[in-house]
């Protein structure tokens, strides 16, 4: 099946460095991939939609010069986490879509970043 | 907006016992998905359940069901035969179908409901 891998799985950093999380889709061209955060045992909140080639459209209250998304091919994505604060400490995770939508359009999920921020 | 909702943060049943989760949304979309996804301690989101809202059959997958009830905005998940490996967060989200709208193509997901399976 088709599978999204996601870098790295944890990382630790201090703050106020940069960290940069890679969503990449292993067997499929992903047109269309999302960034979500979520908090211990809370939901997932969509922090913004990024399209290949084009810039992300970032969720009211995603602070966008944060988080900065790039959608450089249809098989990969970042996120880069800028200054990052002990309040950015979270898990991250992204999803690609794949398909054609109405028909055999498919969403998978990466398996996720735990970012700690110390 | 959309807005989903998940009332029982926590449920558990015994190992081969019948569980039925919750979960209502709230929008002025006709055309959308809704959707069932598991969350186990591994944290890797799957996908347990999808619902076409134009589909009035409810959609099975082996020991999963769903009971939605359109008018009422209703989308419970029945897990049948419940099994130790089912222990996991559920997520219930909503997906908007319509060009132009504001969750078209994005997953808005309710708070989730934590089931744990008991031997």
């Amino acid at each position: 099946g088709a599978v999204v891998s996601q870098h790295p799985s944890r990382v630790i950093c201090k703050s106020g460095t940069s960290v940069k999380i890679e969503c990449r889709s292993l067997d499929f061209q992903a047109t269309t991939m999302f960034w979500y955060r979520q908090f211990p045992k809370q939901s997932l909140m969509l922090m913004a939609t990024s399209n290949e080639g084009s810039k992300a459209t970032y969720e009211q209250g995603v602070e966008k010069d944060k988080f900065l998304i790039n959608h450089a091919s249809l098989t990969l994505s970042t996120l880069t986490v800028t200054s990052a604060h002990p309040e950015d400490s979270s898990f991250y995770i992204c999803s690609a879509r794949t398909g054609i939508r109405g028909t055999n359009e498919k969403l998978f999920f990466g398996s996720g970043t735990q970012l700690s921020v110390l | 907006a959309q807005t989903v909702t998940q009332s029982q943060p926590e449920m558990s049943v015994q190992e081969a016992e019948t569980v039925t989760l919750s979960c209502t949304y709230d929008t002025s979309e006709n055309n959308y998905y809704l959707f069932w996804y598991k969350q186990p301690p591994s944290r890797q989101m799957i996908l347990v359940i999808r619902q076409e809202a134009y589909k009035q059959q409810n959609a099975t997958e082996n020991r999963f069901s769903v009971n939605f009830q359109k008018a009422a905005k209703s989308f419970s998940l029945k897990i049948s035969d419940s099994q130790l490996g089912d222990t996991a967060m559920y997520f219930c989200a909503f997906m908007g179908d319509e060009a132009g709208g504001t969750s078209y193509g994005k997953l808005t997901f309710g708070q989730g409901t934590i089931l744990t399976v008991h031997p």
